[in-house]
């Protein structure tokens, strides 16, 4: 089993609606979760991070934290076309007693006009 | 504006060659990172260090090596590049302690081995 999870995609949604993007985790003591968006080509830039159960707003972008269900997720709100990027889960697992990132394969999100 | 450097965007080497890459952070963190990113694998850990002169394996550490001689530079060193080592490689760095800090990225070195 992977350390962390996601959907490849890609996930296609029309301009305005919900994506809904998803992770899940093996280490359940992990601690700190994070999302990162990549464009093609660039380097990924921090969205949200979140570390307690429950939900974590910030404009459009809501991060959900399930410790119990190893879950985590980001909506972005009223999606845009800007919004198509590559999104990255990341997990700080707290096995190994480290600060490393290990991170999911990705998912596509395509917002279309 | 805090910023994580590598020294090239794209390099081109051949096979056989010793390539060095460079990585150079401001912000003063303990830990940095060398990851390698290739389609439908997402982002690999290659190496990380949380110190100076300090270093531990990641997933996939065969074939590489690094140096951590001040806290601000860490180097990825491909010993004997090899085609299978064509990729996107990005490093990071981040704070140490709290786990609830973020990891900042460089922009990214595309290395083609030919």
């Amino acid at each position: 089993q992977k350390e962390v999870e996601q959907n490849s995609g890609p996930l296609s949604v029309p301009e305005g609606a919900i994506a809904s993007l998803n992770c899940t985790y093996s280490d359940r003591g992990s601690q700190s979760f994070f999302w990162y968006r990549q464009y093609s080509g660039k380097s990924p830039e921090l969205i949200m991070s979140i570390y307690s159960n429950g939900d974590k707003e910030d404009g459009r972008f809501t991060a959900q934290l399930n410790k119990a269900s190893q879950y985590v997720s980001l909506l972005i709100r009223d999606s845009q076309p800007s919004d198509s990027a590559t999104y990255l889960c990341a997990v700080n697992p707290i096995w190994d007693n480290t600060d490393k990132l290990i991170f999911g394969t990705g998912t596509r999100l395509q917002v279309f006009p | 504006d805090v910023k994580v450097t590598q020294s090239s965007r794209y390099l081109v080497k051949r096979t056989g060659e010793k390539v060095f890459l460079e990585c150079v952070q401001d912000m003063d963190h303990e830990n940095m990172f060398w990851y390698r990113q290739d389609p439908g694998l997402g982002l690999r850990l290659i190496y990380f260090s949380y110190d100076v002169k300090m270093k531990e394996k990641g997933d996939i550490p065969e074939g590489y090596s690094v140096s951590r001689e001040k806290k601000e530079r860490f180097s990825l060193i491909l010993e004997s590049a090899s085609t299978n080592q064509t990729s996107m490689y990005l490093c990071a760095s981040r704070n140490a302690g709290t786990g609830d800090t973020e990891a900042f990225f460089g922009q990214g070195t595309r290395l083609t081995v030919v």
